[in-house]
Order: structure tokens, then C-alpha cells, then sequence
């Protein structure tokens, strides 16, 4: 079992949907999660950063963390055919420590 | 803007044949990273410098080497290329850890292939 798991997808969605995007996690010591954008042929983008449980909210953007699930989620409002790209989830036990990225999950947003 | 360079964009090299592979950056950021990423996988570290000091990922192969001359410039040598190398290469970097910051700042990738 990996340590985070992540749909592969595709996810496709119309133009103005609520999308939501999902992690799990079995390493209960991670305490900061992540959220990357990808485009196609490109690097990552970080999106999102937060520390320990809670929500946090940019823009279109909301992460949550439920820690006593290890699942978190990334949830992007009135989406955009923009948007259309791979998420992936990464995460980490401390400061300092590496990242255990998900495999990303690809998301289609049609006009 | 502050940024992370990679050069070239797009490299192809043959079989055997030694590639180096460059990372910039201007975030003057301690940590710099190498990953690989293959078609739809996360991407795999292969090593790090924290300032100076090198951190080589147990699973890494010995056909991959690193130099960090300076804070800005870090590089990736692929000795002996192999057909199984071909992948994008993504160089990130980030700060010394300060409370809970902790983001890693990724560069644009350089995709590699091997004929």
C-alpha cells in the first residue's frame, strides 16, 4: 500500500462546477499537506499550503485536513476550463522533511 | 520575480551518453531538490543539498550524480543515460525551515529522452 493515495482520474466536470479532489494518507506523523498544479509538459505549481487540521480558503480554492481520517481535500469552486490539469497532494512529517507527493489525480473542466 | 530556472527545457541524448542538466534559482532558498517524474507518476526524489551538504535517496541510482557549486546553481549528471531514464526533471528548492513554512518551489522541468 502507498503511503498516500490518490485517483488517478480522469475527473471531468462542466465549466462552473464544485470540484472536489481527494488524498489519503496511512503515515499518522505528517502534519503539512500541500497542493500542486500541473500542467501538461510543465512543473508543479503550488496551490495551497497548510499546516495540522483545519480549512484554508484562496480565492476558488479551499483545502481541508481531517487528520483523524488522514484524508484531505481540495476543493475548487466555479471551475474553469484553466483548471484543467493534474493535482497532486504531497505531504510531510516536519519542517525539513521530504514531501511523499500522490500520483496526482487529472482533472478535465469542458467548456 | 523570484524563480526557479531550469536549462534546457528539452534535452535528448543518446544511449550512454553522459547529460548534464541545469537548475537555477533567485529565491535564495537553502534546499535545492532533483526529482524525476515519469508519465503520470508523482515525481520520485532522487537527492538534495541543504546548503552544501548532500542527501542521496537510498533508491537512487549510482549513474546519478549531483554538484551544488553555489547557493543558485545545482546540477544533475547523468553518467551513462539509459532508455529507462527518459523522464522530466524537476529541480525545487526551498527555505531553511522556519516554524511551519515548509513549501517546495518547483522549476519548469527539463524533459529528457534517450534514443
Amino acid at each position: 500500500q502507498k503511503e498516500v493515495e490518490q485517483d488517478p482520474g480522469p475527473l471531468s466536470v462542466p465549466e462552473g462546477a464544485i470540484v472536489s479532489l481527494n488524498c489519503t494518507y496511512s503515515n499518522s506523523a505528517f502534519q503539512y499537506f500541500m497542493w500542486y498544479r500541473q500542467y501538461s509538459r510543465k512543473g508543479p505549481e503550488l496551490l495551497m499550503y497548510t499546516y495540522s487540521s483545519g480549512n484554508k480558503e484562496d480565492g476558488r480554492f479551499t483545502a481541508q485536513v481531517d487528520k483523524s481520517s488522514k484524508y484531505i481535500s481540495l476543493f475548487i469552486r466555479d471551475s474553469q476550463p484553466s483548471d484543467s490539469a493534474t493535482y497532486l497532494c504531497a505531504m510531510s512529517p516536519g519542517a525539513g522533511n521530504m514531501l511523499t507527493f500522490g500520483g496526482g489525480t487529472r482533472l478535465m473542466v469542458k467548456p | 520575480d523570484a524563480m526557479v530556472i531550469q536549462n534546457p527545457r528539452y534535452q535528448v541524448t543518446q544511449f550512454g551518453k553522459p547529460v548534464t542538466l541545469s537548475c537555477s534559482q533567485t529565491l535564495n532558498h537553502n534546499v535545492m531538490y532533483w526529482y524525476q517524474q515519469k508519465s503520470s507518476q508523482a515525481p520520485k526524489l532522487l537527492f538534495h543539498y541543504y546548503d552544501k551538504d548532500f542527501n542521496n535517496e537510498a533508491d537512487t541510482p549510482d549513474n546519478f550524480q549531483s554538484r551544488r557549486p553555489n547557493t543558485s546553481f545545482c546540477f544533475l549528471d547523468i553518467r551513462s543515460p539509459g532508455l529507462g531514464d527518459a523522464a522530466m526533471y524537476l529541480c525545487a528548492t526551498s527555505r531553511e525551515p522556519q516554524g511551519n513554512r515548509y513549501e517546495q518551489y518547483f522549476g519548469p522541468g527539463t524533459r529528457l529522452t534517450v534514443t
